[in-house]
This record gives structure tokens, sequence and C-alpha cells, in this order.
């Protein structure tokens, strides 16, 4: 079975900062990567997904994220966080039998 | 756009209960999960089932069961609700088709509290 960590249960960043929440896993293959971000008391939402070709992946509300193969990396970036980032983040990897293994969580503080 | 619906946002029972939550999606996939979320544990597999009439245990089934009798409808049951159970349930639905690369769509959540 594979493993996710995000290092980091709980960040906090300034309004305007830079947003940095890591994710390892561990494969041998290639997986698909994903983060998902989860609101208050809402559904999780998918953020941006990484499958072939392009190592840095753009996703929704400018956040971005590159697999790092050697590294075994997918870290998710956001140059400038806004208040409205303020959220629960999971990492997630999906491996060719399609089972889904998570991340337990970052939890993003933007202060003001 | 994919929608997944949960039946129930919020939901409050007492201990002995049996409890079932529902779940619904409209586009058609193939595949459906149960998660229960809980702080600092992150979304722990619950079941999941890649067909009709099919399923098969996640991380925890232990205290669950579900039934999917419709390709559209995957339902979470607790036979005798304990107050360990109380958390947050999310529901999920995924393609087999390449086309969406693995990627889950997951409904609103319910949030049972078991007294």
């Amino acid at each position: 079975a594979q493993s996710v960590t995000q290092l980091g249960s709980h960040v906090s960043v300034s309004e305007g900062a830079l947003v940095l929440l890591r994710c390892n896993y561990s494969s041998s293959v290639p997986p698909y990567l994903f983060w998902y971000v989860q609101y208050p008391n809402q559904g999780l939402q998918l953020l941006l997904k990484y499958t072939t070709g392009a190592t840095l992946v753009k996703g929704i509300n400018g956040f971005e994220a590159e697999f790092k193969k050697s590294e075994t990396s997918f870290h998710l970036t956001k140059p400038s966080a806004h208040m409205s980032d303020a959220a629960e983040y999971f990492c997630a990897v999906s491996d060719p039998g399609n089972q889904f293994y998570f991340g337990t969580g970052t939890s993003l503080t933007v202060i003001p | 756009d994919v929608k997944v619906t949960q039946s129930s946002r919020y939901l409050v029972k007492r201990t002995g209960e049996k409890v079932f939550l529902e779940c619904v999606q409209d586009m058609d996939h193939e595949n459906m999960f149960w998660y229960r979320q809980d702080p600092g544990l992150g979304l722990r597999l619950i079941y999941f089932s890649y067909d009709v009439k099919m399923k098969e245990k996640g991380d925890i089934p232990e205290g669950y069961s579900v039934s999917r009798e419709k390709k559209e409808r995957f339902s979470l049951i607790l036979e005798s609700a304990s107050t360990n159970q109380t958390s947050m349930y999310l529901c999920a639905s995924k393609t087999t088709s390449a086309s969406q690369n693995g990627e889950q769509f997951f409904g609103p959540g319910t949030r049972l509290t078991v007294l």
C-alpha cells in the first residue's frame, strides 16, 4: 500500500506571503497525484492533479504544484496568500489499481 | 458538472439506532466510496463499490455495511450506532474511464453525531 505524508498539520502564513504545503508519497510506480481543498463544513474540491506530461501543474485559485519524481514529492504553492485560502488541504495519490490514498491534511491559516 | 449529493448535512442519532446515510451521483460513475474524516486522521476508507451489488471493504469497515442496488446510489449503514462513530462522512464517486485520470468527486459530507 502507498503512504502519503503531509508535513505540518497546521500552517500559518501572513496575507500576501508565499504558501507552501508539503506532500511526499511512497511509490515505485509513477502515480496520479492530487491536491484537494476543503472549506469548513463542506466536501473536498479538486485543486489540481498531475497525471502525465508537464511536471508543473497549475490549478484553481492561483495554486500550483510540482511533481518531483526523484524526491517523491508534490508540494503545493501559491505566491501570495489570500484570506479566502484558509481551509484544509489534502494531498492524495492514486495508484494504477485506482486505489486512492490520502494524507492526513494540512490546515492553512491566513493571518491578516 | 458531476454532482454528488448526500441525504443529510447534519444528523443526530442515539446509541443503538440504525442509521442510513445515502449518496447519489448523477454522472454514471462505476465506482463509489464512503470515507470518514476525523481530526488528525485525514480520510479513511470505509467501503467502496466498483459496480452495482458489488462492495469491497476499505481500511475501517467494522461497524458499517453498505448497499448498492442502483448504479447512482450508494448507502452506508450503521447497524447499531455507537458514540465512536461520531464523525464527518464523505461520499465520493469516480469513473473507470481514463478520461478523468482517477479523480474522485466528493459530496458535501454528513456530520453525524451519536449521543
